[in-house]
């Protein structure tokens, strides 16, 4: 069952950044927030994930408020490619893999040039 | 070279045929998956294999068997197709020893049309 909730679908001009944000108000302590996404015809590709700071890698800025109920992936500069399915998980960090991942709809991001 | 390869990319089947779809990965993971996206898009996990051991076995028709020869590869043979069974089928891999471990790589994925 989805333990967040994603706006269906957003708009973001090239070259802006895009926000994309996810509540997960039920999140447990050992869960982490997970964010994966899917480029049209492409398999799902994992972007960043965080526990309770905020991350940053090469691809997005993760954001987790304090209370961790909610968080916001942040794409820098978004490009056309950007444009996909973006889904925001939380799950265990569970060791032996035995963790579903449940992907729900997702937000649908249309970066516009 | 690719991270986690599935054949085939495409396949067309009647009803009633058994196929099977390969999945390797070259990531030195010892955790491999099984997904299916259906048509209206839902990614939904159907197994997980660790070091050739069943570790997550979702509600999946019993016509569906996978397979693990060793940890590097995990196929998955589908009996008696049926219509509903036209999806696109994601093999994905993680390693256990990244903390934070849900970190999937997925394959490019493979669309079984069944007539």
């Amino acid at each position: 069952d989805a333990k967040t909730t994603q706006p269906p679908s957003m708009d973001c001009a090239e070259g802006r950044a895009a926000n994309l944000p996810c509540n997960h108000s039920t999140i447990s302590g050992n869960e982490y927030v997970y964010w994966y996404r899917q480029i049209h015809s492409q398999g799902p590709q994992y972007i960043i994930h965080g526990l309770k700071n905020n991350e940053t890698n090469e691809m997005a800025s993760l954001i987790i408020t304090e209370d961790r109920k909610s968080s916001t992936l942040i794409l820098p500069h978004a490009t056309l490619r950007d444009t996909a399915v973006y889904y925001c998980i939380v799950s265990p960090g569970d060791q032996t893999g035995a963790n579903n991942l449940f992907f729900g709809t997702g937000t649908r991001l249309t970066v516009i040039p | 070279d690719t991270a986690v390869s599935q054949t085939p990319k495409y396949l067309v089947t009647q009803m009633g045929n058994d196929k099977s779809i390969k999945c390797e990965q070259n990531l030195g993971h010892d955790t491999m998956y099984w997904y299916k996206q259906d048509s209206k898009k839902f990614l939904k996990i159907m197994f997980s294999y660790n070091n050739k051991e069943l570790i997550i076995n979702e509600t999946v028709p019993n016509r569906f068997s996978p397979k693990s020869p060793d940890k590097a590869h995990l196929n998955l043979h589908i009996n008696s197709l049926e219509l509903g069974d036209s999806a696109v089928y994601f093999c994905a891999s993680s390693s256990r020893t990244f903390v934070g471990a849900n970190v999937l790589t997925f394959g490019a994925g493979s669309r079984l049309t069944v007539l």
